[in-house]
């Protein structure tokens, strides 16, 4: 997985609590993302970073914020989750100049 | 907006067979395209991609074919193994977007029969 690890990889939360995923990369690649994986729909891009403290949203952004304060942590946090963010989500990486991505092996997150 | 689907939500075929995935594209300005392989419970996997300068490129027993007049694309796996079973999709990122946002199709579920 390219050097992507993401934490929790499995968790199961009550409606209205706080969840944060955590994503790391050992490749010092200066793009982070974070999508989210739901059945018939393509993954939906939720934020993106391209640096430390730089970020963006992505199309699905609404519930969701992202921080990243090191170049190897790319933080996603519901502030407050819903069962509609019951989904799988992975996290991916880009070096400069490459439109590649390499995704983690994603966060199965359930909200009750 | 951009729209990246796929003509087949299945494929079925037979180890030893040749396996064509196809993706069709709505923006005439994308440039780059990208076929991802995603096992049962793991993140996508990189297989080859293609820029819009370019009809055709290899890889190890994978082609990937670009028809721009017809916005089409497809994923050629040749002598397709149990071992391909698995969902592929497609990206796409726009010349005039942001350079590193790319646009997922909802994938086919390649099977293949022993």
């Amino acid at each position: 997985d390219a050097g992507i690890t993401q934490s929790p990889r499995h968790k199961v939360t009550e409606t209205g609590t706080p969840v944060t995923l955590r994503c790391h990369q050992t490749e010092n690649h200066r793009y982070m993302y974070w999508y989210r994986q739901d059945p018939g729909h393509g993954l939906r891009l939720i934020h993106y970073s391209y640096g430390v403290k730089d970020t963006d949203k992505g199309e699905v952004s609404d519930g969701y914020s992202v921080s990243r304060s090191k170049t190897e942590d790319f933080l996603l946090t519901l502030e407050s989750a819903t069962s509609s963010q019951t989904s799988v989500y992975f996290c991916a990486i880009s070096p400069r100049d490459s439109e590649k991505q390499f995704f983690g092996p994603g966060t199965r997150l359930t909200v009750l | 907006g951009e729209s990246v689907g796929l003509h087949l939500p299945t494929l079925s075929v037979q180890e030893g067979d040749n396996s064509i995935i196809n993706c069709a594209y709505s923006n005439s300005a994308s440039d780059y395209f990208i076929w991802y392989k995603q096992e049962s419970g793991k993140g996508p996997q990189f297989i080859i991609d293609i820029r819009s300068n370019m009809d055709k490129r290899q890889g190890q027993r994978v082609t990937v074919l670009l028809n721009k007049t017809v916005k089409h694309l497809s994923l050629q796996i040749a002598a397709t193994q149990p071992g391909d079973s698995a969902v592929y999709f497609c990206a796409v990122r726009n010349s005039g977007g942001s350079n590193y946002k790319l646009t997922f199709g909802k994938g086919t579920l390649l099977t293949v029969n022993p």
